[in-house]
């Protein structure tokens, strides 16, 4: 079973709105941590947000959000004001395991963004 | 405060040759992982190494080997080389004060013809 599903292969967003792309997550530990990253044409992985499973309110980074919901092992990133260089790949990722320790992280297929002006 | 690294940016190899890629992490960090991009698809972990030890180990063949230098900088090797490894190829690092985040460096794109 896919531990990271990112049903999305592609959206689309008129500039200057918000847009959220969907990230569901299959796993047993009650300690993991969830992450975004956007991924250009360029390829370089840029870090977007982290989550942990134990935070208790939702992480912002400026423009970025994740909405976190635990129950539905959801971790949605928002996306505000959306801007022509949001158009990229984005991927979620998932770190099972206690925070800090080694881990493989696992990728979701990825979101193809695209921003129209 | 420079972030991760990589060389080369591209490189091109023929099946059976072998190849180097070169990973400097970000400053502060101690661990670092490498993974392999396949066109259209997300990162597949290849191993992780920490305190020049591997760690941890993906599902890849012994074809792909890796190596961590005192000073945290990586080499990932891979040797008989199969028009199936073309891919980008991302080191990432972690370790300082947000142990659990990776950073990635810019990728080497290797085709195999």
């Amino acid at each position: 079973a896919q531990k990271i599903t990112q049903t999305q292969p592609g959206m689309f967003v008129q500039e200057k709105e918000a847009v959220t792309l969907d990230c569901t997550y299959d796993t047993s530990d009650q300690s993991y941590g969830l992450f975004w990253y956007k991924q250009p044409s360029s390829g370089e992985m840029i870090f977007l947000i982290y989550q942990g499973s134990y935070d208790e309110q939702n992480a912002t980074e400026g423009r970025y959000s994740l909405n976190f919901q635990k129950a539905r092992k959801s971790a949605n990133l928002v996306i505000s004001a959306s801007q022509l260089g949001d158009s990229a790949m984005y991927f979620c990722a998932m770190r099972e395991g206690p925070s800090g320790g080694s881990y493989i992280p696992t990728f979701g297929r990825g979101t193809s963004l695209i921003v129209h002006p | 405060d420079a972030g991760v690294t990589q060389s080369p940016t591209h490189l091109i190899k023929t099946r059976g040759q072998q190849v180097t890629l070169r990973c400097s992490p970000k400053s502060g960090h101690d661990t670092v992982s490498w993974y392999q991009q396949a066109l259209g698809q997300g990162p597949q972990f290849i191993f992780q190494y920490y305190e020049e030890e591997e760690r941890q180990r993906g599902n890849f063949p012994d074809r792909f080997s890796g190596h961590q230098f005192p000073n945290y900088s990586s080499e990932l090797n891979v040797n008989a080389l199969l028009l199936g490894d073309s891919a980008l190829y991302l080191c990432a690092s972690r370790g300082g004060a947000r142990t659990d985040t990776q950073y990635f460096g810019p990728g080497t794109r290797l085709t195999v013809l």
